[in-house]
Formats: C-alpha cells, sequence, structure tokens
C-alpha cells in the first residue's frame, strides 16, 4: 500500500538557517505530493503540492520539488523565521484523488 | 467561506458511552472526509462520501463507528461503546475532488475517553 516517511524531530534551528525536511513516498500510481502544515493551537493548513514529477510547489519561501526518480519531496526553506516553528507533513493523494497518506510529522523549533 | 467546522472542539466522554461528532464543509465541495489523528502521529484515514455515497471506508473504522453525510452536506461520525484507545483529535476535511486539490480541514474534535 501506500505509504509516507519523513525525517523524525524534533528539529530545532536558530532564525535565519536554513530548514530541510526529507520526505519519501511509497506509491503504485503516479500520485499528487503535499505538505501540510500545522501551527500550534491550530488545524491542519495546506502548504504547498506538486501533481506530477519535476513540478516544484513553493509558497511562504518555502520549496519541495517532485523527484520520481528518488520518490522524494523534500521541503525546503532558505531562512526560517520563529513563526515557522510548527509540525510540518508530507502526504500523497494517489491518482484517483481520494484519501491523504500522511507520514508521522516532523516538529520544528525555530529559536530567536 | 467560512471554511470547515467541527463541533465539539473537546469532548470528555467515560468509556462505554457513546459519542457523535458533527462536520459542516464548505458548501460547494462535494467531498467529505474523516481522519484520525493521535498524539505525534499523522492523520490517519477513517473514510470519505461523495456527496452523499459513502465511498470508502478504512479498517481502521470498526464497527463501533459509523459516519453518515444524509443530504450531502454536513456529516456526522458516531462511536458506540468508546474505549480509551478511541482517545485521539478527530479532524474532518473537504474537497472538491479533483486529483490536484488540496483539502481544507477542520480544526478537529478532542476525544478523551476516560
Amino acid at each position: 500500500g501506500d505509504s509516507v516517511t519523513q525525517m523524525e524531530g524534533p528539529v530545532t534551528l536558530s532564525e535565519e538557517a536554513f530548514l530541510t525536511i526529507n520526505c519519501t513516498y511509497t506509491a503504485t500510481g503516479y500520485p499528487s505530493l503535499f505538505w501540510y502544515v500545522q501551527y500550534p493551537g491550530e488545524g491542519l493548513q495546506l502548504l504547498l503540492k506538486a501533481t506530477k514529477a519535476d513540478d516544484k510547489g513553493s509558497n511562504k519561501g518555502f520549496e519541495a520539488t517532485y523527484r520520481k526518480e528518488t520518490t522524494s519531496f523534500h521541503l525546503e526553506k532558505g531562512s526560517v523565521q520563529v513563526s515557522d516553528s510548527a509540525v510540518y507533513f508530507c502526504a500523497l493523494s494517489e491518482a484517483a484523488g481520494n484519501k491523504l497518506t500522511f507520514g508521522g510529522g516532523t516538529r520544528v523549533l525555530v529559536k530567536p | 467561506d467560512t471554511g470547515v467546522s467541527q463541533d465539539p472542539r473537546h469532548k470528555i466522554t467515560k468509556r462505554g458511552q457513546n459519542v457523535t461528532f458533527r462536520c459542516d464543509p464548505i458548501s460547494e465541495h462535494n467531498r467529505l472526509y474523516w481522519y484520525r489523528q493521535t498524539l505525534g502521529q499523522g492523520p490517519e484515514f477513517l473514510t470519505y462520501f461523495q456527496n452523499e455515497a459513502q465511498l470508502e471506508k478504512s479498517r481502521l473504522l470498526s464497527d463501533r463507528f459509523s459516519a453518515e453525510r444524509p443530504k450531502g452536506s454536513f456529516s456526522t461520525l458516531e462511536i458506540q461503546r468508546t474505549e480509551q484507545g478511541d482517545s485521539a483529535m478527530y479532524l474532518c476535511a473537504s474537497s472538491l475532488g479533483q486529483r490536484s486539490d488540496g483539502y481544507t480541514f477542520g480544526s478537529g474534535t478532542r476525544l478523551t475517553v476516560v
């Protein structure tokens, strides 16, 4: 079945540091890939998405590129802020476009 | 567009009691999903509806769980004879059902079974 594996946290960074969160997936078809973010006390929010190989999703300074050859969708941000402290979830949706399969989440803490 | 609403936000119940949660999706969204999230884990799929039809149920959804979406609008998730292992955040999401769309999630209902 489908699965998503992402690096375990917590990841602790200083402000303006570079952030990478690794995500790899297993799927039978050609899934769409997503990153969701959960800020403290809030619900899940879509951060960015990519629907086919080599697509790059971007939002709020975050980027992720759909790499079919390595089945990866790593999240990056060049200069993090304290406000980026949150839990980040990688997810996929199969071609049928129904349910999402999530990774376990990575907690990121950015210190001033 | 007021987003996806879930009620209640928190529910504490005694083991063995029945509980029911409600989800109001974004009005033009035809697909509605239920997920469960335990502490420190990613959300796990439970079930989804397209309009009023329940199209898929996870093996996680035991016979104590039932979900309905009677008129293709709001949905309810009922858990009968609750167990401590049912304690979790129950998330509802809605979408237009296209492969490239993200889902809009509600803030969830946190269930604690004591």
